[in-house]
């Protein structure tokens, strides 16, 4: 049971560099979606998808740009990364029954120097 | 839309004593609510969960929670913590219109032997 996974599980980049997480997920869910984690301030929902072919904007969007091309893949990308994108990022993926919970990969941590 | 917050930031006790972590929902609709642990270098991994019916939800770990509407709370308890508890914990909610988890700013558990 592979569940949700992100690759890769650690990065460090340049300023001003560009980069791709790859989030893959095999239960067959329609929502997907892409957090950060930082101290003391809980998980802040990047960007979602509620089906193949769609994006949409959570609270901390800027930045961050998403595709959804295949049901089971969700890609967030950095196009220009700032030091303030250094963080611990999670995608998690959800059914469309109301009453399921969010299931959450391992992790992706960025560094940005 | 929802929010949730969590009143701890940090919760320190002893081995095998009783614990209770505290969360708070604002909400105008009918919520699900949720209590996840994250352990060192980990993902999130649910706990429990409320979705209706008896308030009192039994969970992994030994771990309960008790739903109370006139209160919007959802706290999380144990009565005998163990070493190996020691965790953050993140309180989250959804709803049945929309399917977007929010997340409080997690509590730091710490066990102390």
């Amino acid at each position: 049971n592979a569940g949700v996974t992100q690759t890769p599980k650690f990065r460090v980049l340049k300023t001003g560099q560009s980069m791709t997480l790859l989030c893959a997920q095999d239960m067959n869910h329609e929502y997907m979606y892409w957090y950060r984690q930082d101290p003391g301030m809980g998980l802040r929902l990047i960007h979602y998808s509620v089906g193949e072919g769609t994006t949409a904007k959570g609270e901390v969007p800027d930045g961050y740009n998403v595709s959804r091309l295949k049901k089971q893949n969700f890609l967030l990308g950095l196009e220009s990364a700032a030091p303030s994108q250094t963080s611990v990022y999670f995608c998690a993926s959800s059914s469309t029954e109301y009453n399921t919970e969010a299931f959450f990969g391992q992790g992706t941590r960025l560094t940005v120097v | 839309a929802q929010s949730v917050t969590q009143l701890d930031s940090q919760v320190p006790v002893f081995e095998e004593a009783p614990v209770e972590l505290r969360c708070n929902y604002s909400s105008s609709v009918s919520v699900y609510l949720f209590w996840y642990v994250q352990y060192p270098n980990q993902g999130l991994q649910l706990l429990l969960k409320y979705l209706s019916g008896s308030t009192l939800v039994k969970g992994i770990n030994g771990f309960e929670a008790e739903f109370n509407k006139s209160q919007t709370s959802f706290h999380l308890r144990k009565p005998s913590v163990h070493i190996s508890d020691t965790a953050e914990y993140f309180c989250a909610v959804t709803s049945n219109t929309g399917n977007q988890f929010y997340f409080g700013t997690g509590t730091s558990l710490t066990v102390i032997p």
